[in-house]
């Protein structure tokens, strides 16, 4: 199995910070990078698919990039509403593993 | 409007049995790839299965720890998904989500652009 690993796991910023996010895969992925935001009791939410393509709806204060086994999720600056958790997830491959998460905090 | 919505949730005993039903509406569902994604309490997301359209072949892929005890499987005809859950463990306790999977001929298997609200499974005695 391909294994995903964000980093870091938690993270403190403020309302306009510039916020990256990294993701790595322990093979390559190719550009089957796909990124989510969830909230606490909500369900997750697609933000970015093939590593840099904006979901339909989503700000386009979010973005991606990368390929291969390194990729990287930025916030260009951050909302209040952008506190929250976020997930990578490799579709290259069964199983479609997850990474660990990422949650993002108010500083 | 494009929504799915779990069902059948509840608390069972480990070595039990239940199944979750997803409803969905507002889109061609038998055209769709749909999953399953389960998340444990204050842990990350762990996906639990996968199942193909008929018209791609309708067969089923799933995670390590439940082959062999869950069942995926869907109703075209009522636009529903299952998930057959069978030999229970405290470990399936979860919230289950059901997922729709974006499948293009270009790009292949993208990402789980939308999800139900989710059902709470709970495995205790």
């Amino acid at each position: 199995d391909i294994q995903m690993t964000q980093s870091p796991s938690s993270l403190s910023a403020s309302v306009g910070d510039r916020v990256t996010i990294t993701c790595r895969a322990s093979q390559s992925i190719s550009s089957y990078l796909n990124w989510y935001q969830q909230k606490p009791g909500k369900a997750p939410k697609l933000l970015i698919y093939a590593a840099s393509s904006l979901q339909s709806g989503v700000p386009s204060r979010f973005s991606g990039s990368g390929s291969g086994t390194d990729f990287t999720l930025t916030i260009s600056s951050l909302q209040p509403e952008d506190f929250a958790t976020y997930y990578c997830q490799q579709s290259y491959s069964t199983p479609p593993i997850f990474g660990q998460g990422t949650k993002l905090e108010i500083k | 409007e494009v929504q799915l919505v779990e069902s059948g949730g509840g608390l069972v005993k480990p070595g039990g049995s239940l199944r979750l039903s997803c409803a969905a509406s507002g889109f061609t569902f038998s055209n769709a790839w749909m999953s399953w994604v389960r998340q444990a309490p204050g842990k990350g997301l762990e996906w639990v299965g996968r199942i193909k359209s008929k018209t791609d072949g309708g067969t089923t892929d799933y995670a390590a720890p439940v082959k062999g005890r869950f069942t995926i499987s869907r109703d075209d005809s009522k636009n529903t998904l299952y998930l057959q859950m069978n030999s229970l463990k405290t470990e399936d306790t979860a919230v289950y989500y059901c997922t729709t999977i974006q499948v293009t001929m270009v790009r292949g298997v993208g990402g789980m652009d939308v999800w139900g609200q989710g059902t709470t499974v709970t495995v205790s005695s």
